[in-house]
């Protein structure tokens, strides 16, 4: 199974800063790497799909990058919704299988 | 717009086969695949298996033995029995449209 490294697993941070959330693979991913957020309650929602992609609906400022092995989420300034848990989910090969999660929360 | 809810028993007893259900609407599911994924208590997400588009079926090995996916396309439905539960298996269960799109999830307790 690939194994998929998050970190940090926990992010303090301030509204309008600028955070980085990453993800590291056991083995090459061919950038089927997905990033989810979810609040406590809710379903998880899907913020970027294929490494850097952005989903429909979500604003502008998330954005994904990386390949191969390695891979980032980048949050250009925080907004007071944002402070949620975020994960990220390779697809590249069974089984799936998905980071440890990144809880972000208000400094 | 695309909807998926789980339900299900919220306590099986140890040793006790699981069956949960996932409702669809807003999507076929002859034209896409729904995945089981599940996350015990303060842990990490697990998949466990999906059944795809034409009715076929892939599981997570660690799983596989034990897990059953299935569907009535008739009624919108996905179905996942597991069976031998441990409290180990105490987890948030949720099913998923492909990677896009979630539940709400379903609480699942094993205990006696």
């Amino acid at each position: 199974d690939i194994q998929m490294t998050q970190s940090p697993s926990f992010l303090s941070a301030s509204v309008g800063d600028r955070v980085t959330i990453n993800c590291k693979a056991s083995q090459n991913i061919n950038k089927y790497l997905n990033w989810y957020q979810q609040k406590l309650g809710e379903a998880p929602k899907r913020l970027i799909y294929n490494t850097n992609n952005l989903q429909t609906g979500i604003p502008s400022r998330f954005s994904g990058s990386g390949s191969g092995t390695d891979y980032t989420l980048t949050i250009s300034s925080l907004q007071p919704e944002d402070f949620a848990t975020y994960f990220c989910l390779q697809h590249n090969s069974f089984p799936w299988t998905f980071g440890g999660g990144t809880k972000l929360e208000l400094k | 717009q695309v909807q998926l809810k789980e339900s299900g028993p919220g306590l099986v007893q140890p040793s006790q086969t699981l069956s949960l259900t996932c409702t669809v609407s807003g999507f076929s599911l002859t034209s896409n695949s729904v995945s089981w994924v599940r996350q015990p208590p303060g842990k990490g997400l697990e998949w466990m298996g999906a059944i795809w588009s034409g009715g076929s079926t892939d599981y997570n090995s660690a799983l596989k033995s034990r897990l059953s996916i299935s569907r009535d396309t008739s009624k919108s439905q996905v179905f996942l029995k597991m069976n031998s539960l441990q409290t180990e298996d105490t987890a948030i269960y949720f099913c998923t449209r492909g990677s896009s799109y979630w539940g709400q999830g379903v609480m699942v307790t094993v205990s006696s």
